[in-house]
């Protein structure tokens, strides 16, 4: 079936230890996008891909970068986590445009020791 | 800045009884809104969406409602089941635009 699958689905990290969350995709979906969800608050949108555009959000911290090297891979890297960093991070991707819903990965729940 | 949110936080229904889940979103140009099922430790499902030219659209047991003059948004939920138990997302886009706003959330708990 096609889907968003993220790896690890937990991770532990120790603070200021870089760390790198993956997600991967099989609907060929244009736009891949990350977002950071903490306990019993929305999503909120860190930075997505729109092909190889990179659309950066305002307020996202400079401590969080993103790569894509092909439409199926993106990779979120915390350079330096915090223990503030410590939340669900979701990946979902769309088609693109309006209209399209965006589908999401599972999840990878970031602990910072 | 603009905004997406939902009246109640919180929402207890009784097994079988129908729930009705509410956004109100702040920007009149929104074109398109879509609800999405969040259960614990799980990524947002897909539930319904609509777009700005249509004020019903209906799919199994789930009815969203798009009333644009009071820039309102419901979720029924018929029938209510165990499985119901979540947290609702409301989510709002505007036209040509890829990202959606999120709101903020309404869990429903379905009592047996």
């Amino acid at each position: 079936d096609a889907m968003v699958i993220q790896n690890p689905r937990y991770q532990v990290t120790q603070f200021g230890k870089p760390v790198t969350l993956s997600c991967s995709q099989t609907l060929n979906h244009n736009v891949m996008y990350w977002y950071q969800q903490k306990s019993s608050q929305a999503p909120k949108l860190l930075f997505h891909y729109y092909d190889k555009d990179f659309n950066n959000e305002a307020d996202t911290p400079d401590n969080f970068q993103s790569r894509r090297p092909n439409t199926s891979f993106c990779f979120l890297d915390i350079r330096s986590p915090g223990l503030g960093d410590a939340a669900m991070y979701l990946c979902a991707t769309s088609r693109g445009g309006t209209g399209y819903e965006q589908y999401f990965g599972p999840g990878t729940r970031l602990t910072v020791t | 800045g603009e905004s997406v949110g939902l009246h109640l936080p919180t929402l207890s229904v009784q097994e079988g009884d129908n729930s009705i889940i509410n956004c109100a979103y702040s920007n009149s140009a929104s074109d398109y809104f879509i609800w999405y099922k969040q259960e614990s430790g799980k990524g947002p499902q897909f539930i319904i969406d609509i777009r700005s030219n249509m004020d019903k659209r209906q799919g199994q047991r789930v009815t969203v409602l798009l009333n644009k003059t009071v820039k309102h948004l419901s979720l029924q939920i018929a029938a209510t089941q165990p499985g119901d138990s979540a947290v609702y997302f409301c989510a709002e886009a505007l036209f040509g635009n890829e990202k959606l706003t999120f709101g903020t959330g309404t869990r429903l708990t379905i009592i047996p």
